[in-house]
């Protein structure tokens, strides 16, 4: 089955460690995309990359760094300088970022700690 | 910027009923898409309906309907003959198009969301 995978769904890690969480799509889509969700907020995006070693800053990308090497994988670091880690972040892809395959399809998420 | 605003927090329906989940969005563009998206307890994001803002006729999947106004910027979401499987989070959402690929294009923008509880 084709799909976006993402693992692992809970991840718990010390303040101050750099955290890498796994996104990894089978869909063959160009387009990929990192949310983040807090309680009682809608998602809000992060990084996102249109094609392989291209990625553009969302609306809350301090802090956090991704690479896309590989038009399957998107991995997201969260590093020590985001003030408040902890949430729930998810990823997506869409076929391309033009306007005829625009459809996001989400993985199921991780949620992260930090203490 | 676009924003997205759903007013309603929380909502109950009785099983079978009908409920209606409201959303409005702000912005000052013309291309655009709406969707909605239902996010149940396993917290995984599901696509529920989407809406063009060029077509006039309102969007249908199944019991899933939209009453879109685009001069009001409203988007409401009517869930006909409720069952306990809608129990979840909805989120409505807004994508701008661009002609271009360019910082906001395709992007997608969330409101806070609505938890519907269904009741049996």
């Amino acid at each position: 089955d084709g799909g976006i995978t993402q693992s692992p769904k809970y991840l718990f890690r010390k303040e101050g460690q750099n955290v890498t969480l796994s996104c990894e799509q089978n869909l063959n889509h160009d387009a990929m995309y990192w949310y983040r969700q807090d309680p009682g907020q809608g998602l809000r995006l992060i990084y996102y990359s249109q094609i392989v070693n291209d990625f553009q800053k969302g609306d809350i990308a301090e802090g956090y760094s991704v690479s896309r090497e590989k038009k399957e994988s998107f991995p997201l670091t969260v590093t020590s300088a985001q003030k408040n880690p902890t949430a729930f972040y998810l990823c997506a892809s869409s076929k391309t970022w033009r306007r005829v395959d625009y459809e996001q399809y989400f993985g199921p998420g991780t949620r992260l700690t930090v203490t | 910027a676009q924003t997205v605003t759903q007013s309603q927090p929380e909502m109950s329906v009785q099983e079978a009923e009908t409920v209606t989940l409201s959303c409005t969005y702000d912005t000052s563009e013309n291309n655009y898409y709406l969707f909605w998206y239902k996010q149940p307890p396993s917290r995984q994001m599901i696509l529920v309906i989407r809406q063009e803002a060029y077509k006039q006729q309102n969007a249908t999947e199944n019991r899933f309907s939209v009453n879109f106004q685009k001069a009001a910027k409203s988007f409401s979401l009517k869930i006909s003959d409720s069952q306990l499987g809608d129990t979840a989070m909805y989120f409505c959402a807004f994508m701008k198009l661009g002609l271009y690929s360019g910082a906001g294009s395709y992007q997608l923008t969330f409101g806070k969301g609505t938890k519907l509880s269904v009741i049996p």
